[in-house]
């Protein structure tokens, strides 16, 4: 059965460097999604991609942070200038199309520790 | 905005026992109401679903009932397994055209044999 993948599982990084987090969505999907969860807090809703430009991002998503999907498999989330507080788990999830009630699959997401 | 609440803590029940988890809700319209369950070293998979006021979303073994009355969407299960144990998040999509999901804080569930 298809899946979204990510890499790397987990990624360690010092406060100010730039991180990306990568994902392979699966491959006949056309909407894509990055979500975040700080540790004991909620999964929270990023950014939503579409035709190669953002659809919707939530007011977390400020300027530190881009997406791209650079090669038509890849889609990938930048952080230029990581904080401490950009600690979380990031997940990654894709579906094929946003009318009706579609599930969006989701990737076993990347735990991202700034240091 | 949108938001789901969920019970807080952990569950540690033993096997063959009835699991409740208690999710309400705060949105405008009739939103979608999931139930997504996270297995160790796994994405989040969809469990069930609801899409109006007094559906049941039923898998596995595992039901919840779309409660517009009451903003709830309970999961319920009536005999666990070591096999569900996960962390498992009631989560709910806007009906106005876009398609983010608002999450809750899951539940860790543990089922002792």
């Amino acid at each position: 059965e298809p899946e979204v993948t990510q890499t790397p599982s987990h990624q360690v990084t010092q406060m100010g460097q730039e991180v990306i987090l990568r994902c392979v969505p699966i491959s006949n999907h056309l909407y894509f999604y990055w979500y975040r969860q700080i540790l004991g807090q909620k999964v929270e809703f990023l950014v939503s991609f579409y035709n190669n430009e953002i659809s919707e991002k939530s007011e977390i998503f400020d300027d530190q942070f881009s997406v791209e999907r650079p090669d038509g498999s890849n889609f990938t989330l930048k952080i230029r200038s990581t904080k401490l507080e950009d600690s979380a788990m990031y997940f990654c999830a894709s579906s094929p199309n946003s009318g009706g009630i579609i599930e969006q699959y989701f990737g076993p997401g990347t735990r991202l520790t700034v240091t | 905005g949108n938001s789901v609440t969920q019970m807080e803590g952990p569950v540690t029940l033993s096997e063959e026992a009835f699991l409740t988890i208690n999710c309400t809700y705060t949105a405008t319209g009739y939103p979608s109401l999931f139930w997504y369950v996270q297995y160790p070293g796994e994405g989040l998979q969809l469990l069930l679903k609801a899409t109006k006021a007094d559906d049941k979303g039923s898998n596995k073994g595992f039901e919840a009932t779309y409660r517009k009355e009451t903003t709830s969407f309970h999961l319920e299960k009536g005999s666990v397994q070591v096999s569900d144990s996960a962390v498992y998040f009631c989560a709910l999509s806007s009906p106005y055209g876009n398609n983010r999901l608002a999450f809750g804080k899951g539940n860790q569930v543990v089922v002792i044999p």
